[in-house]
């Protein structure tokens, strides 16, 4: 059975940190990794990432696969308290239409 | 930009009582989906659409659950005699390729 598995669960930080939020992943056969924001309810789409390896930057916020250790992270620079929001990660496996969702990491920036 | 829209946004029922739930797909998009999420659980997957029939579905998607694209617009789920279990939001998403989803907002279903 495909699974995605993300952590920390949760995290608290202080504006103006940055943070590394991890997903791990075991698929049969692999297409990409998607990261999505949810704030109060619709997951909002951040990036995609296929087994290309290549970084995929918007603003403050990055991400990059690791086809090795079938893992991704996503960093988040000069944190925000706007950035508070679960972050869900997601796999689409090959000649598969649907994702399989991690439990996603909910962060919390502070003041 | 375009959206995902959903209707309604929470939604009471009685169990047994059977619910529609609607969706406005973005207008090019071809490949639609119905995803839940229960309370602090992961999101689910549930079916995809495509071509006017089911592409993929889910083990959760089972006789009580059907969806329908009755005009060109709207994208249904359909819940016939629904469950306690059945509480969760229902997301819908669209998407012009099999794989560039845009989520909409949700509908909340509680089921009492």
């Amino acid at each position: 059975e495909d699974k995605v598995v993300q952590s920390p669960l949760s995290l608290v930080v202080h504006e103006g940190d940055t943070v590394t939020l991890n997903c791990s992943y075991e698929v049969t056969n692999f297409r990409s990794l998607l990261w999505y924001k949810q704030e109060k309810k619709a997951p909002t789409f951040l990036f995609m990432l296929t087994s290309s390896g290549i970084e995929k930057k918007s603003g403050r916020l990055s991400s990059i696969l690791d086809k090795k250790e079938l893992s991704s992270i996503l960093n988040i620079t000069a944190t925000q308290t706007g950035d508070s929001a679960i972050y869900l990660c997601a796999v689409l496996p090959q000649g598969a239409q649907k994702l399989v969702f991690g439990q996603g990491t909910r962060l919390t920036i502070n003041p | 930009e375009p959206e995902v829209t959903q209707t309604p946004s929470h939604q009471v029922t009685q169990m047994g009582q059977e619910v529609i739930l609607r969706c406005v797909p973005i207008s090019n998009h071809l490949y639609f989906y119905w995803y839940r999420q229960i309370l602090g659980q992961k999101v689910e997957f549930l079916v995809s659409f495509y071509n006017n029939e089911i592409s993929e579905k889910s083990e959760i998607f089972d006789d009580q659950f059907s969806v329908e694209r009755p005009d060109g617009s709207n994208f249904t789920l359909k819940i016939r005699s629904t469950k306690l279990e059945d509480s969760a939001m229902y997301f819908c998403a669209s998407s012009d390729t099999p794989y560039g989803y845009t989520f909409g907002s949700g509908t909340r279903l509680t089921v009492v």
